[in-house]
């Protein structure tokens, strides 16, 4: 079955530094999602990367789609203590009777101020 | 605009009781629905999607049901909570047709006691 991971669990960090976390995936992806959950909150959309080798930013967000489209990865510049949360990748499978929005496992980012 | 809402959003069952969580979309018509459990620390495992009225998808065995009697409305069920079913539950809708991003509800948080 579908299976994405992501690398580090958890990773804590000083205001200012950067971070970046990975999504792996054993099959291709269709196409990769990113959303940021806060603490106690709701996971909310970030992003979507669907081409091969793709690289969208978002003021000190990029993210990127691997070549192969089996990996991926959100880079933060300059962490701010509202980066708090954790990031979770996701893959979305449509097509048919197949509709499904698979999770990575998720980073928990914490930034000291 | 679209707007998702599900409820309660905190619940405190006892071993052996019923559950019923509901969830219902407004400004949309023939969404994707989905119904995801989060452990506490833990990233989002997928426990049921439709995608339509009467068309419920599992994908892991356990304890809980879903049903769709409305367009817009998911319901989760269980005859009789256990433990483990403690929890974040998360609702979430997509447009049908595509790959598009997800919006969730606020979750409820259930705790079984």
């Amino acid at each position: 079955g579908q299976q994405v991971m992501q690398i580090p669990q958890y990773q804590h960090v000083q205001e200012g530094e950067d971070f970046t976390t990975y999504c792996n995936s054993s099959t291709t992806l269709s196409n990769i999602q990113w959303y940021k959950q806060r603490p106690g909150g709701h996971p909310v959309f970030l992003i979507q990367l669907v081409k091969s080798g793709e690289v969208k930013k978002q003021k000190r967000l990029t993210f990127q789609f691997g070549e192969a489209k089996k990996n991926s990865s959100l880079h933060i510049t300059a962490t701010q203590t509202t980066d708090v949360g954790t990031y979770f990748c996701a893959e979305s499978s449509y097509g048919g009777a197949t509709n499904k929005l698979i999770f990575g496992t998720g980073t928990l980012l914490a930034v000291q101020p | 605009s679209q707007t998702i809402h599900q409820w309660p959003a905190t619940l405190v069952q006892p071993v052996g009781s019923p559950l019923s969580l509901e969830c219902t979309v407004e400004g949309t018509s023939n969404p994707n629905l989905y119904w995801y459990r989060q452990a506490a620390g833990r990233g989002l495992q997928l426990l049921f999607y439709s995608v339509g009225i009467g068309q419920i998808s599992s994908e892991v065995p356990q304890n809980l049901s879903a049903s769709r009697p409305q367009d817009r409305q998911f319901i989760l069920s269980s005859k009789k909570l256990l433990l483990s079913d403690s929890g974040f539950y998360l609702c979430a809708w997509i447009y049908r047709a595509g790959w598009t991003e997800a919006f969730f509800g606020q979750g409820t948080r259930l705790t079984v006691v």
